[in-house]
């Protein structure tokens, strides 16, 4: 069966400090791979989504970044952290227009 | 532009009182629509996907049903532990694999 994972589960920055969330996925190849942000009590927002490694596709114009370096891995990056990037993240995986799965999330935290 | 919409907001129930959440929708050309269930602080748990009006899926003490229009999610005898965001997303024809998602409704269901 398939697993997706997310770490680290909780992170605290300072603004103006680097960051770097990963996503794994098991028990799958060739996966759409997805980051979205959840602010509290609020839907989800796409930030980026991935078909296939160094494929990433922007949704949303922000400070962050995404890279796919291996098939079934995906980061999420920012050189400088706003204290607007505080919230939950979560990644995400799918066959093509299929099914999305969600990991278990990182709730970031700017100060 | 695709929308989706939800209501209520939030929901208060009493343990087996059964009501139903809306999911209301604009898409051009609805690929699927997509039930979730969210737990506070972690990632959402897939429930059902619908493809097409007239359709239904059941789980447990959950039934999700579709129109050209909105889906429902309707709980029976809900118990304590349905307590939960319940979110609903959609997938258009012409999106890809990108999925748009409602702002969720807050379920309380009180023993």
């Amino acid at each position: 069966s398939q697993t997706i994972h997310q770490w680290p589960a909780t992170l605290v920055q300072p603004v103006g400090s680097p960051l770097s969330l990963e996503c794994t996925v098991e028990g799958t190849s060739n996966p759409n791979l997805y980051w979205y942000r959840q602010a509290a009590g609020r839907g989800l927002q796409l930030l980026f989504y991935s078909v296939g490694i160094g494929q990433i596709s922007s949704e949303v114009p922000q400070n962050l970044s995404a890279s796919r370096p291996q098939d079934r891995q995906f980061i999420l990056s920012s050189k400088k952290l706003l204290l607007s990037d505080s919230g939950f993240y979560l990644c995400a995986w799918s066959v093509p227009a299929g099914t999305q799965y969600f990991g278990p999330g990182t709730r970031l935290t700017v100060l | 532009e695709d929308q989706v919409t939800q209501s209520p907001e939030a929901l208060r129930l009493q343990e087996g009182e059964s009501s139903s959440l809306n999911c209301s929708y604009t898409v051009s050309g609805l690929r699927g629509l997509f039930w979730y269930r969210q737990d506070p602080g972690k990632g959402p748990e897939f429930l059902f996907t619908l493809y097409s009006a007239g359709e239904e899926k059941e789980k447990e003490r959950l039934k999700a049903t579709l129109t050209k229009k909105e889906s429902f999610l309707h709980i029976t005898a809900p118990k304590p532990e349905d307590s939960a965001t319940y979110l609903c997303a959609v997938l258009q024809e012409t999106s890809g694999s990108r999925l748009t998602f409602g702002e969720g409704t807050q379920l309380t269901v009180n023993p």
